[in-house]
């Protein structure tokens, strides 16, 4: 079945140091791909997506494109601030569903 | 429109109890999602509604549990004679999309967090 494997957090860093989240996925078909972010209390928004292999997905400085090759969909910004401290998840769009990976939490030091 | 809002945010119920949580999703969305998350994981998918009708039901979802739609708005989730493995966060998430494409933006609110005792 479709899933979504999120490499596994927490990840802590300096602010503007690079970031990299690892998403892989398995699916049939053709899906899209999502990035799904929560801030501490709120609820979780979409970050960006991808709805086709290569397609390049970006907001907020965070990129992550769809590689049909290696079935992945990472995450990556150049430089972390201190506002990027969240959990972020890969998502995949099943049929009638959208399939989350554990999440990996983001923490962002001055 | 604020967005997704679901009620109540937080409920502590004694084991064996009936609990129902609303989710009244942005108003113009057609599809509605209900997901569970527990510390540490992804949301877990639950169930899917295309307006009033339950499309999708995780096997997850035991006969103890029941959502509805009635009239393609609002939605309720029941648990019946709750466990103490139900305690989790309740997400509510609804879209805007056509047929098979599962390619729009859910909006999600901000949860239910539900403690079984």
């Amino acid at each position: 079945g479709d899933s979504v494997t999120q490499m596994e957090g927490p990840v802590t860093l300096s602010e503007e140091a690079f970031l990299t989240i690892n998403c892989t996925y398995t699916a049939t078909g053709y899906p899209s791909l999502f990035w799904y972010v929560q801030y501490p209390g709120e609820g979780l928004q979409l970050l960006l997506k991808a709805t086709k292999a290569d397609d390049k997905g970006s907001n907020k400085g965070f990129e992550a494109t769809y590689r049909k090759e290696t079935t992945s969909f990472h995450l990556e910004k150049g430089s972390v601030q201190v506002s990027d401290s969240a959990v972020y998840f890969c998502a995949l769009s099943g049929a009638n569903n959208l399939f989350f990976g554990t999440g990996t939490r983001l923490t962002v030091i001055p | 429109d604020t967005g997704v809002s679901q009620d109540p945010r937080h409920k502590i119920t004694k084991r064996g109890q009936n609990v129902t949580f609303r989710c009244d999703p942005i108003s113009e969305h057609n599809r509605l999602y209900w997901y569970r998350q527990t510390l540490g994981q992804g949301p877990e998918f639950l169930t899917y509604f295309q307006n009033e009708a339950q499309l999708e039901k995780s096997r997850l979802l035991s006969d103890r549990f029941s959502a509805e739609r009635p009239k393609g708005s609002f939605s309720t989730l029941e648990i019946q004679r709750t466990e103490q493995g139900d305690s989790a966060m309740y997400l509510c998430a609804s879209s805007l999309g056509a047929g098979d494409d599962m390619n729009t933006e859910a909006f999600f609110g901000q949860g239910t967090r539900l403690t079984v005792v």
